[in-house]
């Protein structure tokens, strides 16, 4: 069973300031990391998955690296607004292509005006 | 694409009932996942299926769990008989099993909220 853990739980952030958040996972055996973002009353929308040690990706104001080696990975939002409040999953599989997936227990990014 | 749909949105159901919650994935994916979400436990993965073939079920809870994916659009997962402890919201996800970029990424329904009185 992995063990992927973010921290922190939950946060507060200023509207217009920047912030990031950690994901930990192992980094024996890895194969993947996503993460997905998770809006209250929907459901989890993938935001990147990452394979390759180093690896950064970003789409619009949000961005992730990672670092198989250590096993971890920071998300990053430039310049927050509202509509990024969410909870953001990151999610580990070890070993091969179609393996479980494990999350983590999230961050809740709360962007206030 | 309509996405992966999943039916019934809210169950009500009393305990000891037989419930049945029902998936639909995204055309052309090959791998579906049921997922449970709590405030305990948030997101854990009940079973998963490549090809249509279970591959991993360690995650359903107990023998009133069960699920099948008869065919490539389908899929259930029943629990009879129900208990209050097994209200949660279950998702259905579904993806293309292969590698990145393409392939792995996760695709879920809107989600069935099951209430067990």
């Amino acid at each position: 069973i992995l063990n992927v853990e973010q921290s922190p739980q939950s946060l507060h952030v200023q509207e217009g300031d920047s912030t990031n958040f950690t994901c930990s996972f192992p980094s024996s055996n890895f194969y993947a990391l996503h993460w997905y973002r998770w809006e209250t009353a929907k459901s989890p929308e993938a935001l990147f998955v990452m394979t390759l040690n180093g690896d950064e990706k970003k789409k619009g104001r949000i961005s992730a690296t990672l670092n198989t080696k250590e096993g971890y990975s920071y998300l990053y939002i430039k310049g927050s607004q509202p509509e990024d409040s969410a909870t953001y999953l990151c999610a580990s599989n070890g070993g091969a292509a179609g393996n479980k997936l494990t999350f983590g227990g999230g961050t809740r990014v709360l962007v206030k005006p | 694409d309509a996405g992966v749909i999943q039916s019934p949105r809210h169950e009500v159901t009393e305990m000891g009932q037989e419930v049945t919650l029902r998936c639909k994935p995204i055309s052309g994916h090959n791998s579906l996942f049921w997922y449970r979400q709590t405030m305990m436990r948030g997101l854990e993965l009940l079973i998963y299926f490549n090809n249509n073939v279970p591959i991993d079920d360690s995650g359903m809870p107990e023998d009133r769990f069960s699920a099948k994916m008869p065919n490539a659009s389908f899929s259930t997962l029943k629990i009879q008989p129900s208990e209050p402890r097994d209200s949660a919201v279950y998702f259905c996800a579904s993806s293309l099993f292969a590698p990145p970029p393409d392939g792995e990424k996760l695709f879920f329904g809107s989600g069935t909220q099951l209430s067990v009185l």
